[in-house]
């Protein structure tokens, strides 16, 4: 049973514009919820992460946008760049643990 | 500050065989987590150990196992291996347990034949 649900599977945004990535979860035990990006042929990096205690955190030209009630969470990419082309996965993990349950992650293609 | 190190990057395994992949944590880092990537079912949560004591365990086969060393360094053991364990094994590391930053590795990909 997939309990983050990741959307859209692909993405194609042209540079200088905002990539969303929309993410559902459904375990409300859940209490951390990061961003990952990879590149092909290297492990996943985490990019930002948030606790449900707030419902936005920014870093640099990255956005989570965290809506417990609804039990979704999303990444903004402002200003999209062709180095952003990567495929990004969202997780969530609980408190008692580092077992993290990734979505299905997105391929990201920025178009110069 | 060096990263997680994971070795070998590449390995080949005939069905039935056994493989052991090992993974370096960062440097005083004591929670190790495996992970298998595959195209079709993504990144699927193996183990996770802490303190040489495994704390989480996913819904994976027991041919799947693992240890950690008493310097934090991980094994992982695949046993009588099947062509559906052709994957990217990651390994992630945390400076503690619980709701951490968690760094990968670049992975060992195994191909079963």
């Amino acid at each position: 049973q997939q309990q983050v649900k990741q959307s859209p599977q692909s993405l194609i945004v042209q540079k200088g514009g905002i990539s969303i990535i929309n993410c559902a979860y459904e375990n409300t035990a859940f209490d951390y919820f990061p961003w990952y990006q990879q590149f092909p042929g290297k492990g996943p990096a985490l990019l930002i992460a948030i606790r449900p205690d707030v419902s936005e955190k920014k870093e640099g030209r990255f956005t989570i946008s965290f809506n417990k009630s609804a039990k979704q969470f999303s990444l903004h990419i402002m200003d999209s760049q062709p180095g952003d082309s990567a495929t990004y996965f969202c997780a969530a993990s609980i408190s008692a643990g580092n077992m993290l349950t990734f979505g299905g992650g997105t391929r990201l293609m920025v178009k110069p | 500050k060096a990263g997680v190190t994971q070795t070998p990057r590449y390995l080949i395994k005939t069905r039935g065989q056994q493989v052991t992949l090992s993974c370096s944590p960062i440097s005083g880092h004591r929670s190790v987590s495996w992970y298998q990537q595959t195209p079709g079912q993504g990144l699927q949560f193996l183990f996770e150990y802490f303190s040489e004591t495994q704390r989480n365990k996913g819904n994976f086969p027991g041919r799947f196992s693992g240890r950690q060393f008493s310097n934090s360094r991980s094994e992982m053991n695949v046993s009588t291996l099947e062509l559906g364990d052709s994957a990217l094994y990651l390994c992630a590391s945390s400076g503690r347990q619980g709701n951490t930053e968690a760094f990968f590795g670049q992975g060992t990909r195994l191909t079963v034949v």
